[in-house]
């Protein structure tokens, strides 16, 4: 049961450059979240998806889109990665909300 | 607007003795709250989580407490062990919101 997978574990992007930081649960979860941690920021929401099909953005959504593609996957996308957007992200998963969200590995992004 | 607040960037503490991790909330709709653990490299891991019905909660030598009219939270691990040098996350939610709200951690160090 491998829980909730992040692909790629690291990346360099020159700025400008778009990617799409992918996010897979074999959980059978309905609700997924993105967020980034950043040193003395803690963890902080980009996105998430309460259930397929919807959408929302959190508190740090700016220079970001994201698509569910159906209940197990859930992406991040850059179209045009800034070096402010250097950071660690990591990927959630929850049975429904309010209950206990499972983290991915994290990606490590860089953007020179 | 930091709604969920660790103040304590980091806490060292001997082994066997008790470690005390703090979290204070501004938003009184948040009614479910959560510790995380987190070791470099690694995706955050769940811990423990409080109800806002109740005002303590066991597991092991994990106890959160709940004081809903102070909005603080707080986690005590006792004994203290060196596995447990870790960053530590509060997190809140509020019921039908689907968000969860991270402090910016604490980093425990527990010295042999």
């Amino acid at each position: 049961n491998a829980g909730v997978t992040q692909t790629p574990k690291f990346q360099v992007l020159k700025t400008g450059q778009s990617m799409t930081l992918q996010c897979a649960q074999d959980m059978n979860h309905n609700s997924m979240y993105w967020y980034r941690q950043d040193p003395g920021m803690g963890l902080r929401l980009i996105y998430y998806s309460a259930s397929e099909g919807t959408t929302d953005k959190g508190e740090v959504p700016n220079g970001y889109n994201v698509s569910r593609l159906n209940k197990r996957e859930f992406s991040l996308r850059l179209e045009s990665a800034a070096p402010s957007q250097t950071s660690v992200y990591f990927c959630a998963s929850t049975e429904v909300g309010g209950g206990t969200a499972f983290f991915g590995q994290g990606t490590r992004l860089t953007v020179v | 607007d930091q709604q969920v607040k660790q103040n304590s960037p980091s806490l060292s503490v001997q082994e066997g003795r008790i470690s005390i991790l703090n979290c204070d909330y501004t938003n009184s709709m948040f009614d479910y709250f959560l510790w995380y653990k987190k070791y470099p490299a690694e995706g955050p891991t769940f811990l423990i989580s409080i109800s806002s019905i109740k005002d303590k909660n066991e597991d092991g030598r994990f106890t959160v407490f709940l004081n809903k009219s102070a909005k603080h939270l707080s986690l005590h691990i006792v004994p203290s062990q060196p596995g447990d040098s870790a960053v530590y996350f509060c997190a809140a939610s509020a019921s039908g919101t689907y968000k969860y709200i991270f402090g910016t951690g604490t980093r425990l160090k527990v010295l042999a």
